[in-house]
């Protein structure tokens, strides 16, 4: 069974540039994460979909991210413009069930703002 | 207070050492707990999971809950060279406000051959 398929997995942009970032879940899996990790830190939920709705995205600066998924299967996450602190892994992770459920992760978009 | 504390690292212990790993957290509505070990470089894989209270043994791993004192634990039993990753605590409560599945810090350990 293929995994979470994520792409690029390197970025290198400067400040005020934008970025973006794709995600192909595992198939069938009806829930999609991204989660930003910053160096030294655990994952940190952006947002969350079930199939094509937006389930939580109370943590996502939505004056510069900004998140889709189109027919329920894969997602793009934009950063426009990035800063500094925008430095991070990009994780996308897909599960199951939307609660309580295992979370299967990608290997990451690490993205680098200079 | 965060809502889950990890202690620090990192963790050095020679190889058939055992290691024990803990969180501690605030929010009563947890009832998920999960320990994920990411390798450098990869995303985080699921390595134990509990529904609320009690133990869980998987081999040479170990996964206890004590929700009374907010504490979780992960045990590895005869530590191997390739256990050397960083291990992520994560829980979640069930559907509704407190669903969002939250990550401690994690902790590296290297497992010194």
């Amino acid at each position: 069974e293929a995994g979470v398929a994520q792409s690029p997995r390197y970025k290198i942009i400067e400040k005020r540039q934008s970025v973006a970032f794709w995600c192909n879940p595992i198939s069938g899996h009806a829930t999609l994460y991204w989660y930003q990790q910053i160096l030294g830190q655990g994952p940190k939920l952006l947002i969350q979909f079930q199939n094509n709705g937006v389930v939580d995205d109370s943590q996502l600066p939505k004056d510069r991210f900004s998140a889709e998924r189109l027919k329920g299967v894969d997602s793009t996450l934009k950063i426009q413009p990035a800063k500094l602190e925008d430095s991070a892994v990009y994780l996308c992770a897909s599960s199951l069930r939307p609660v309580g459920g295992e979370l299967f992760f990608g290997e990451g978009s690490r993205l680098t703002v200079l | 207070q965060k809502e889950v504390e990890q202690d620090p690292g990192p963790l050095s212990v020679p190889e058939g050492a055992i290691v024990s790993l803990n969180c501690t957290y605030s929010n009563s509505a947890f009832q998920y707990f999960m320990w994920y070990r990411q390798y450098s470089r990869k995303g985080p894989e699921l390595l134990m999971y509990t529904y609320s209270s009690g133990n869980k043994e998987d081999g040479r791993f170990t996964a206890q809950v004590d929700k009374s004192s907010k504490y979780i634990s992960l045990f590895i039993r005869d530590s191997q060279p390739s256990d050397s990753a960083t291990y992520l605590c994560a829980m979640s409560g069930l559907p509704g406000a407190n669903s969002k599945l939250t990550f401690g810090k994690g902790i590296t350990l290297s497992v010194r051959p």
